[in-house]
């Protein structure tokens, strides 16, 4: 059974600063990793979807990496900005199986402080 | 086309009555799914349509719960006697079955929040 974890759980960072969130897979068949952004009490925001053959996957600036092997993936946050602040999930898509569901992690909580 | 659309966005019923959420996807996206959220957890799965046909459901998904999708279009999903434990926020979410470089990338909609008193 597929299970994700994101570290930390909570991060406080003063407005500026370069940040990385954490997301380990206990199940390396993964076809991609999707990183979804939800602000309280409403749905998931796609940020970034990597594929299995792919290493990293960039957006203006966000940067998500993805290590199959070692069942890791980051999401690296340059020049935080308040609006920034939010809760960060990993989800994996597995591969062969019950291939149709995303597993997610509990989800990192980012707040930027002005 | 705007997204995925779900029906309500909150709803609030005594234990025991029945509520069903509707969901509209994105157009022409053949893959409808249903997740579950509460507080402070990651969204999990409870069931998957490709076009029209249920393909899978969770352990999660009790015989409470029924989805359909006629049609495939958009999906709906019924709670029967609710009980407080089903409070929970109701995410539906949509993809395209096959488009290059981004195979299952799944688009979520806004959500329902369910409160059952």
């Amino acid at each position: 059974k597929q299970e994700v974890t994101q570290i930390p759980a909570a991060l406080s960072v003063p407005e500026g600063e370069n940040l990385v969130l954490n997301c380990s897979f206990t199940d390396s068949a993964i076809y991609n990793l999707q990183w979804f952004r939800q602000d309280p009490g409403k749905g998931l925001t796609s940020l970034l979807l990597i594929q299995s053959s792919q290493r990293e996957q960039t957006s203006g600036r966000l940067n998500a990496s993805l290590d199959k092997s070692s069942g890791r993936s980051t999401l690296y946050i340059a020049a935080s900005q308040p609006g920034d602040s939010a809760t960060y999930l990993c989800a994996v898509f597995n591969s062969g199986g019950s291939n149709y569901k995303l597993t997610f992690g509990k989800g990192t909580l980012l707040t930027v402080n002005p | 086309d705007t997204g995925v659309s779900q029906d309500p966005r909150h709803k609030i019923t005594k234990r025991g009555q029945n509520v069903t959420f509707r969901c509209d996807p994105i157009s022409e996206h053949n893959r409808l799914y249903w997740y579950r959220q509460t507080l402070g957890q990651g969204p999990e799965f409870l069931t998957y349509f490709q076009n029209e046909a249920q393909l899978e459901k969770s352990r999660l998904l009790s015989d409470r719960f029924s989805a359909e999708r006629p049609k495939g279009s958009f999906s709906t999903l019924e709670i029967q006697r609710t009980e407080q434990g089903d409070s929970a926020m109701y995410l539906c979410a949509s993809s395209p079955n096959n488009m290059a470089g981004h195979y299952n990338e799944q688009f979520f909609g806004p959500g329902t929040r369910l409160t059952v008193l």
